[in-house]
């Protein structure tokens, strides 16, 4: 069975600051995938990142960077010099190919100016 | 903009009753998947379709029942309609099964009164 922990339910920064997202999931894959999604206050979700299980160098775009460390079963999200428009809630998800793709609970992601 | 088409946006309707949420996926994607979102289940995975066939199920009730057309566009079929159905329907699209990126919606928002 697949599962996705995302433990940070709300977070609030203060605009200009750094966040990190957690993100720890389960799996019996040995291959898979972990996804990040953004889902605005306009409702609709908006893929960000995916990573397979075989590549864990992490990546930087731009102000968000992901760091996948297979060790700890954990693909964290960072976003530097946090704007108010990285208010959102944000999405974990994880899938096994054929399986069906589990998203996380989600984490509300507050920037306040 | 997507590329997914989710009709209708918004639907009001009586418990018992039974109604038809519509998706068309992106030009050339096979696979649609069906997401139900609430405040306190999150998002939950209700069943994958590929060119036509089922792929996966997740947790649909019986009272639900989805199929892919030859044209690939998915109709989620909720029936017997109880208060806590209430909630955002979500489709989304991705070219393979389930490794790709998916494009979500922007959702059926439904209202059991």
């Amino acid at each position: 069975a697949q599962k996705v922990t995302q433990a940070q339910t709300e977070i609030s920064v203060v605009e200009k600051e750094d966040v990190t997202l957690d993100c720890v999931y389960e799996t019996r894959d040995t291959t898979y995938y972990l996804f990040w999604y953004k889902q605005p206050p306009s409702g609709e979700l908006v893929f960000l990142i995916r990573r397979n299980s075989f590549d864990e160098q992490n990546e930087i775009s731009g102000r968000y960077s992901w760091n996948f460390q297979k060790s700890t079963s954990s693909f964290n999200f960072t976003i530097t010099a946090s704007q108010v428009v990285d208010s959102a809630v944000y999405f974990c998800a994880l899938s096994g190919g054929y399986q069906k793709v589990t998203f996380g609970t989600g984490t509300k992601l507050q920037v306040i100016p | 903009d997507s590329g997914v088409t989710q009709t209708p946006k918004h639907l009001i309707t009586a418990t018992g009753q039974r109604v038809t949420l519509r998706c068309s996926p992106r030009s050339g994607d096979l696979s649609v998947y069906w997401y139900q979102q609430s405040l306190d289940q999150g998002l939950q995975f209700l069943i994958h379709y590929y060119n036509g066939e089922e792929r996966a199920k997740g947790n649909i009730l019986e009272r639900f029942s989805a199929q892919q057309f030859p044209d690939l566009h998915s109709e989620l079929n909720l029936s017997s309609l109880e208060l806590g159905d209430s909630a955002l329907y979500f489709c989304a699209s991705s070219s393979g099964t389930g490794d790709e990126k998916l494009f979500f919606g922007s959702g059926t928002q439904l209202s059991v009164l």
